[in-house]
């Protein structure tokens, strides 16, 4: 079975901390995405990545960077935390361009 | 871009009934896949179906591409069949699904 870890189920930082969250998959999966989901406003893409070191933004980039440096692992980087960042962040990865999407627990973080 | 609808928007079953959820999409898709969240957010991937008809367990789907819709049929529902569904399409040359809003599905005891 595909296991896809995200490091914290919760997380509470302040406004303007530097938050890392962390996403690994294992079994050596192409693609990785970060989400964010809100009530009413559904699922909306972040950032994605189909290689180590390659990154696209989704539709909300603003706020945030991502980093790929190995395969397995993908992280979602808030350079200054808002409260209007706080959400549920949904890591996911799949095999290929044409391939079933794998998602993580979430992290559920808030921004006081 | 293509767009995404799903019906109904809510649903409360009782136990043991069956159901059927729609999703309808604006244009031509590669593939489509079916999402079920748990109550505790944990989203599940049911079927990948660009096309025809799949089966697992209680649960089966069918895609008509060339008519734009996809149908997620629940048979004899169960308390842990409780939670939202979510299609996602995936159109052109990218790895970016397309979310409908969900359709959020209460069986009760």
């Amino acid at each position: 079975d595909v296991k896809v870890t995200q490091s914290s189920r919760y997380l509470v930082k302040r406004t303007g901390e530097k938050v890392f969250l962390e996403c690994v998959q294992d079994m050596d999966h192409e693609n990785m995405f970060w989400y964010r989901q809100d009530p009413g406003l559904g699922l909306r893409l972040i950032y994605f990545s189909y290689d180590v070191k390659m990154k696209e933004k989704g539709d909300i980039p603003e706020g945030y960077s991502v980093s790929r440096e190995k395969k397995e692992r993908f992280s979602l980087i808030l350079e200054s935390a808002s409260t209007n960042q706080t959400s549920m962040y949904l890591c996911a990865s799949s095999f290929g361009r044409n391939s079933p999407l794998h998602f993580g627990n979430g992290t559920r973080l808030t921004v006081t | 871009g293509i767009q995404v609808e799903q019906s109904p928007p809510d649903l409360i079953l009782q136990e043991g009934a069956n159901s059927t959820l729609r999703c309808n999409f604006s244009d031509s898709v590669n593939n489509l896949q079916w999402f079920h969240q748990n109550p505790w957010g944990q989203l599940i991937n049911l079927f990948y179906i660009p096309s025809g008809t799949k089966q697992n367990g209680r649960l089966s789907a069918t895609t008509v591409a060339t008519e734009r819709y996809s149908l997620l049929y629940i048979s004899s529902s169960q308390t842990t069949d409780s939670g939202v569904y979510f299609c996602a399409p995936n159109a052109g040359n990218n790895r970016k699904l397309i979310w409908g809003l969900g359709t959020s599905l209460a069986v009760n005891p």
